[in-house]
């Protein structure tokens, strides 16, 4: 597709039940993030990942928080033994890299995630 | 550890004003700074990004403005419409493109 492409877009659960989000990034771009949004929050940067590179995991809130990216392509966020806290907009972003700058971000609609 | 504020928090007006949206950070070590819309309900919609050696970008009724110095970035619209209403996000990036959010402006344009 033309754009980034994240599923589900909405997911119910059960408290401590396991979740697991999927992020389609556009074709081409090596860099990946993924960002929280709770309700009446800013964006919160959770990973990031760049090509072969080791991710930059310093903004997940917790070990129960882990996410993989497979073939330098999709990627996906695992929330284990799920609480209400967790419940948010979860989205994901990807861009180009170019040595030495940043390019514009470009989002997925986020998966809305509620834990019952 | 980077903190960015954005002033004001929400704002309502006519149609037709130019308006100014501020944003500041703690950290003035950035690679660049992005300014995003946000629609309810939707992802994210980058409008300009400016990289750290730069002073401001324009972009149709756009302009943003970036004082790295003194950690401050203006959004300038001009000429605003009812479709210009959404949350508009600052962003800057710091070392290891790690990107921290601004709670945001809440715009409100009445027709």
């Amino acid at each position: 597709g033309a754009g980034v492409s994240q599923s589900p877009s909405n997911k119910v659960t059960e408290k401590g039940k396991d979740v697991e989000l999927r992020c389609d990034p556009i074709s081409g771009h090596t860099a990946l993030y993924w960002y929280r949004q709770s309700l009446g929050q800013g964006l919160e940067f959770l990973i990031y990942f760049q090509g072969n590179s080791a991710p930059d995991k310093s903004g997940l809130p917790s070990d129960r928080f882990s996410a993989e990216r497979t073939g330098g392509s999709v990627s996906t966020l695992t929330i284990q033994r799920t609480q209400q806290e967790d419940s948010a907009v979860y989205l994901c972003a990807s861009s180009p890299h170019m040595t030495g700058t940043n390019q514009p971000q470009h989002f997925g609609d986020g998966t809305r995630l509620s834990i019952l | 550890k980077q903190e960015v504020t954005q002033i004001p928090a929400a704002l309502s007006v006519p149609e037709g004003e130019n308006l100014v949206l501020n944003c500041s950070f703690t950290d003035s070590a950035i690679y660049n700074l992005q300014w995003f819309r946000q629609d309810p309900g939707k992802g994210l919609t980058s409008l300009l990004l400016i990289q750290s050696s730069q002073r401001e970008q324009t972009s149709g009724r756009l302009n943003a403005s970036l004082d790295k110095s003194s950690g401050r970035s203006t959004l300038y619209i001009a000429a605003s419409q009812p479709g210009d209403s959404a949350t508009y996000l600052c962003a800057p990036s710091t070392g290891g493109f790690k990107t921290i959010f601004g709670a945001g402006t809440r715009l409100f344009v009445k027709a």
